[in-house]
């Protein structure tokens, strides 16, 4: 079955490069997602990539995708006390529906 | 554009009783989902629809029913709440494609 597998916490220091990771199983995925979640808010799509890219970057945002060992990452530069948030991994693939498998999340603490 | 509306934001509800979850979108979206957010997880889908008149069960459909009469609608029925449906619920819209979900603010269920 999909499996998308994320560390829990990250703290990084404001000005810094933040990098988040992500791991999955489904060899079939299409797009892959990074969303982001503030408190008590909804989710926020940030960026995707298709399967067939090995990198996108859209601003201070960096995405690599290596295919090989289906490892996902999102980089961000310059981190800011705004960027505090949990982020979300997701992956989807055609035929389903473009139904998102969910990783765990990974919170992200910006410090001063 | 409003996007995807969720209402209410907050409930409590005692152990048995049933409740409704609405949601609407305006983005004239084929593709609609409900997913629950447990404390320190990712999102599990719960049911889903691909167009109005056409449901179907996700990873954790059991205690719920949905209906899509509407494009715009898809409700989400608790009948007999159990504790264990204490949860936030979120609800999405999609196109088929690239660019992801977008999801409403959330509903925060407590069920005591």
């Amino acid at each position: 079955g999909e499996d998308v597998e994320q560390s829990l916490f990250l703290s990084v220091r404001e000005g810094d490069s933040s990098v988040i990771n992500c791991t999955y199983t489904d060899s079939s995925s299409t797009y892959l997602y990074w969303y982001k979640q503030e408190p008590g808010a909804g989710l926020q799509l940030l960026t995707y990539i298709f399967s067939n890219m090995d990198m996108k970057q859209d601003q201070r945002l960096t995405v690599l995708l290596n295919k090989k060992d289906k490892h996902l990452s999102l980089r961000i530069a310059d981190t800011q006390t705004g960027d505090s948030a949990i982020y979300f991994c997701a992956e989807t693939h055609t035929g389903t529906a473009s139904k998102l498998t969910f990783g765990t999340g990974t919170r992200l603490q910006v410090t001063l | 554009n409003a996007g995807v509306t969720q209402t209410p934001k907050f409930r409590i509800l005692k152990i048995g009783q049933s409740m409704t979850l609405q949601c609407t979108q305006d983005m004239n979206h084929n593709y609609m989902y409900w997913y629950r957010q447990d404390p320190g997880m990712g999102l599990k889908l719960i049911y889903y629809s691909v167009g109005a008149g056409i449901t179907d069960k996700g990873e954790v459909p059991n205690g719920y029913n949905v209906s899509r009469s509407t494009t715009e609608d898809f409700p989400l029925r608790l009948e007999l709440a159990a504790p264990s449906q204490t949860s936030v619920y979120f609800c999405a819209s999609s196109d088929p494609g690239r660019e992801g979900a977008f999801f409403g603010q959330g509903t925060r269920l407590t069920v005591v």
